[in-house]
């Protein structure tokens, strides 16, 4: 029962490069979502996916692109990383958009440092 | 837009002890109150609230809504050093339609 698998789990770039953070779900979950985590800030959303074939922008997108690409997987994409993209990323999912039953499911998260 | 806030932002106690964690809110449209354990990875989904004045519970753990004065409150009694983690509060609903949006946490430390 794997839920949200992640990868890499950890990544040092520097500034300017960029990358990609895989997300797979095997729940057949319908929406994902990417989230960065900073100290005491919580987590905030960076896009999101209502369903299979549509993406949307969350509180904090500028500096990544997102692709949904079929109903399991969902990544996130830095064209060109910069040090205030060093963050700890998760990738969750749930059921619907609308109505989080259990709440969401989450990724184990990757530590991301940009230097 | 939606706003959550969490209070104290750090606590430490002793095992045994039970602690309180609040949560407030602002919201247009409510839909539910969640909250989760974040120990050294991924949140772990604890409680989601929907409705004023039902207490969920689960062991030790409980937590209840209160949506006329827009807070929520989670307690764990007898605490245990397995109980040291951050206790995310987020709201799901108004502007953000079901996306969750987090409070900051608040970082608990047991002590034994």
């Amino acid at each position: 029962n794997a839920g949200v698998t992640q990868t890499p789990k950890f990544q040092v770039l520097k500034t300017g490069q960029s990358m990609t953070l895989q997300c797979a779900q095997d729940m057949n979950h319908n929406s994902m979502y990417w989230y960065r985590q900073d100290p005491g800030m919580g987590l905030r959303l960076i896009y999101y996916s209502a369903s299979e074939g549509t993406t949307d922008k969350g509180e904090v997108p500028n500096g990544y692109n997102v692709s949904r690409l079929n109903k399991r997987e969902f990544s996130l994409r830095l064209e060109s990383a910069a040090p205030s993209q060093t963050s700890v990323y998760f990738c969750a999912s749930s059921e619907a958009l609308g109505t989080p039953r259990g709440g969401y499911t989450f990724g184990s998260g990757t530590r991301l440092t940009v230097v | 837009e939606d706003k959550v806030v969490q209070s104290p932002l750090s606590l430490v106690v002793h095992e045994g002890d039970t602690v309180t964690l609040n949560c407030s809110y602002e919201v247009t449209n409510f839909r539910s109150l969640l909250w989760y354990k974040q120990e050294k990875k991924a949140p772990t989904f604890l409680f989601m609230l929907t409705s004023s004045g039902i207490e969920k519970k689960s062991g030790r753990l409980s937590s209840i809504l209160d949506k006329k004065e827009l807070f929520s409150i989670l307690n764990i009694t007898a605490t245990q050093t397995g109980d040291s983690a951050v206790y995310l509060c987020a709201l799901a609903g108004g502007t953000s339609y079901g996306k969750l949006t987090f409070g900051q946490g608040t970082i608990l430390t047991v002590h034994p």
